[in-house]
């Protein structure tokens, strides 16, 4: 089954202690991505990137890390937490050619709670 | 910056009936509109996509108009059913280096029995 993955789904943990959100995708999509959803402000988006060892940032990229080693791979990564980060996230990946950005599938989300 | 809004955030529709579920925006350079469908507990859905020379396109119970002279767009869905009860985003995407979708709000669509 074609599928974006993330975990954990749900994450409580305090302020300062590193994190990582894993995301997998078994399309073979060129383009991964990562949103948070507050109430109120939509999707925004934090990171992403249009290949393997090609990331850029979004438009909240403050506080948040990314990498992509493999082409499958997307980790969004929370050196050090703060409760303004507290938030539902989602990762989600398309092909990268043309009109193919419209359509991005998309994780079931991760729900992080800082306290 | 610019974004993508809406202008209703909930709309309550009884089973069997059209809903229309309105979006403004104000990126006038933007080459597609988007409408995605989250339903609880889920990520976004692709469900339609309009490319800006266009002013009209249908899929199956669902039909998206564009009017770029108001920069307005909408979603209609036909015989609304229980299943469609979930809350709808429209987006925009640029071409250019950076091809990103800006969301808007969303609509929660509540559809009654």
């Amino acid at each position: 089954e074609a599928q974006v993955t993330q975990n954990p789904r749900y994450l409580i943990t305090v302020t300062g202690k590193k994190l990582t959100v894993t995301c997998s995708q078994n399309m073979n999509h060129e383009y991964m991505s990562w949103y948070r959803q507050d109430p109120g402000l939509g999707l925004r988006q934090i990171y992403y990137s249009m290949n393997v060892e090609v990331t850029d940032k979004g438009d909240v990229p403050e506080g948040y890390k990314v990498s992509r080693k493999e082409k499958r791979n997307f980790p969004l990564i929370l050196e050090s937490p703060s409760p303004n980060q507290t938030s539902l996230y989602f990762c989600a990946s398309s092909i990268a050619r043309g009109s193919s950005y419209n359509e991005q599938f998309f994780g079931p989300g991760t729900r992080l709670t800082v306290l | 910056g610019e974004s993508v809004g809406l202008h209703l955030p909930t709309l309550s529709v009884q089973e069997g009936d059209n809903s229309i579920i309105n979006c403004a925006y104000s990126n006038s350079a933007s080459d597609y509109f988007i409408w995605y469908k989250q339903e609880s507990g889920k990520g976004p859905q692709f469900i339609i996509d309009i490319r800006s020379n266009m002013d009209k396109r249908q899929g199956q119970r669902v039909t998206v108009l564009l009017n770029k002279t108001v920069k307005h767009l909408s979603l209609q869905i036909a015989a609304t059913q229980p299943g469609d009860s979930a809350v709808y985003f429209c987006a925009d995407l640029e071409w250019g280096t950076v091809n990103k979708l800006t969301f808007g709000g969303g609509t929660r669509v509540l559809v009654k029995p």
